[in-house]
Order: structure tokens, then sequence, then C-alpha cells
């Protein structure tokens, strides 16, 4: 089942503009993990932020988590084309040990 | 680069037949888990091995099984396969604490005719 869910499902930008995702989830978490998928390849890690924690830079991006309204958001600053991916949010699930449940993912379109 | 690898690449299996997929984690990492991503979904947890033990499987039928040597290299493998197999089948290393960041490999493409 899913547990986060993206939005928006799908996001068009310029090149140097700033890309928003959006990040909801159902139940309490100890941290959630925002990753990146290029062409339907493996995933790449971009930034952990744990429950107890608010906010979170890594470059440029920028990770927000609300706990009480059980949401997060990704901020890319400054898009490039290179950018261009899907992008998950991934929460823990305390009933699989160390499982990583994924929402359907938003894919961000960069153009030059 | 995680330092994960997978093998193969792609597969085209047809209905009934059965296919061991084999991922070798990335150095010092103790547990693997795999995750079915199906084409425009996010990943979907498979189960995880922990100490060559399965330790937390989600909604998965049991054809599909696994294994974890003591190297830390493992094999997913699914029997019988059905058409609604073919998905994107990922590999993930970590280390066995709860929610903390797993590496991916590149991902076996499954196709079932």
């Amino acid at each position: 089942s899913q547990q986060g869910e993206e939005d928006p499902q799908a996001l068009s930008i310029q090149e140097g503009e700033n890309a928003t995702m959006n990040c909801s989830y159902k139940t309490s978490i100890n941290n959630l993990q925002w990753y990146r998928q290029n062409s339907g390849r493996g995933l790449v890690h971009l930034i952990l932020i744990r429950s107890n924690e608010r906010e979170k830079h890594s470059g440029r991006l920028r990770v927000t988590l609300d706990t009480s309204k059980k949401s997060s958001s990704l901020l890319i600053t400054a898009s490039r084309a290179a950018d261009t991916a899907s992008y998950f949010c991934a929460t823990d699930a305390d009933q699989a040990g160390t499982a990583l449940i994924f929402g359907k993912g938003t894919t961000l379109s960069v153009s030059s | 680069e995680t330092g994960v690898t997978q093998s193969p690449t792609h597969l085209i299996k047809t209905r009934g037949q059965q296919v061991t997929l084999r991922c070798s984690s990335q150095s010092g990492h103790n547990t693997v888990s795999w995750y079915q991503q199906a084409l425009g979904q996010g990943p979907q947890f498979i189960f995880q091995y922990y100490r060559e033990e399965e330790n937390g499987r989600g909604n998965f039928p049991p054809r599909f099984s696994g294994l974890q040597f003591p190297n830390y290299s493992s094999e997913l493998n699914v029997n019988a396969l059905e058409l609604d197999d073919s998905a994107l089948y990922l590999c993930a290393s970590g280390s066995f604490k709860q929610g903390e960041t797993q590496y991916f490999g590149p991902g076996t493409r499954l196709l079932v005719l």
C-alpha cells in the first residue's frame, strides 16, 4: 500500500526556476526521505529528514517536514535540465523493519 | 554510484516460468531489500533480508522468495510468473536500523509474456 502521496503528479518548468514538490503520508514516522529516479533506473538518495527536524538543506535542495500535518515538501532551487527525473518521498514502516514505503512520485521536466 | 549492482539488466520470460535476479550489496551493509516497481508507480517493498534471514515482508505471495548470502549478496526468485510480474525490480542495501537510508542498484527490468 502507498504511504506517501506526492503532489503534483507532474511538473514542467524552465531552467532557472524553482520546483516544489509535496508529499503527504498517513501514519507516524521516524524519518522521511526523498529519492530521485532517472528514466526508470535505480533510485538515488537525496536527503533524509528525521521526525524531530523541521527543515534540512543539501546544496540546491531544501526539505521541510510538518509532522502535525503529516506532510513534507522538496524545493529544488535554480533548476537545471539535469534535474529532469521522477522524485519520490519514502517513509519508514514500523511493521516491516527498515522497509521504505514510497509514493507514486512527481515527474519533473526542466526545459532549457 | 551506490556500489550496489544487479544482474541481469533486462530479462524476458514467459508466463509460468521461474526467474532468479541477483544483487550485490554495498560493502559494509548488512541488509538487502527488494522492491518491485510497476510502470508509473512507486517502488513496492517485497521483503528484506538481514543476517541471511527474512526480516519483514510486504504484500507479496510466497512465490516471491529470496536468499541472502554470507557476503551480503542476494537473490530474488519468482516462481510461476504472471503477466503482472512485469516490472522493474530494485535491490537496496543498508544498515539494520529503522528507516535509515537505503542505497539502490540500477534495477532489473523483467518482462513476462
